[in-house]
């Protein structure tokens, strides 16, 4: 298997534009994690999926961020407008379990930066 | 609310030392814990997964114990070499149905030759 695929690795971007990331989990996997990780704040977990459904989006920062899931072999987080603290390395992970049951596999990340 | 502190913060020690990284928590009601470690620009590989009732974990030459109703857990890695150079996060996971991982900030660790 590949592992978790993001695309793209870097994002280079100016305030206000919109912004997509994506992943592909791994096959079989049915829980789907977005991280985000910044220097100030660390890893914090944002949203996840189980079955394509969001379970937990307690961690999005604000409305400008939304993720969506629309098969089990895609997923997709939008930052709409993007702003320069925005800036931070973002995760996708996947587990074939729960939280805690089985590990969660991560992705290379996509490093972006907003201007 | 979970939060996660590593000690110490970043550790330089030269190759074949035995090293122990700790890790607390200050909800001691969690699922389990994992230790993770992250290369510069990469993601997060597990190393180990600790389930509550489990006081520790081994794999190769580290081994992590867990001692939940004190909120702490150890990474030991035994004759430590520079491929063992990375950063070192723990997560604990919280048993109340949350179920998220809360990082730690981690331990940078240098294995010099």
């Amino acid at each position: 298997d590949a592992g978790v695929i993001q695309s793209p690795r870097h994002e280079v971007t100016e305030m206000g534009q919109e912004v997509t990331l994506r992943c592909k989990p791994i096959s079989g996997h049915d829980y789907l994690f977005w991280y985000r990780q910044t220097m100030m704040r660390g890893l914090e977990l944002l949203i996840y999926f189980n079955n394509n459904v969001p379970i937990d989006d307690s961690g999005m920062p604000e409305d400008r961020f939304s993720a969506k899931m629309p098969n089990a072999s895609f997923s997709t987080l939008k930052i709409q407008p993007s702003e320069p603290r925005d800036s931070a390395v973002y995760f996708c992970a996947s587990s074939s379990t729960g939280i805690g049951e089985e590990t969660q596999y991560f992705g290379p990340g996509t490093r972006l930066l907003v201007l | 609310k979970q939060e996660v502190t590593q000690i110490p913060a970043a550790l330089s020690v030269p190759e074949g030392e035995n090293l122990v990284l700790n890790c607390s928590f200050t909800d001691s009601a969690i699922y389990n814990l994992q230790w993770f470690r992250q290369d510069p620009g990469k993601g997060l590989t597990s190393l180990l997964l600790i389930q509550s009732s489990q006081r520790e974990q081994t794999s190769g030459r580290l081994n992590a114990s867990l001692d939940k109703s004190s909120g702490r857990s150890t990474l030991y890695i035994a004759a430590s070499q520079p491929g063992d150079s990375a950063t070192y996060l723990c997560a604990p996971v919280g048993a109340s149905g949350t179920y998220k991982y809360i990082f730690g900030t981690g331990t940078r660790l240098k294995v010099l030759a």
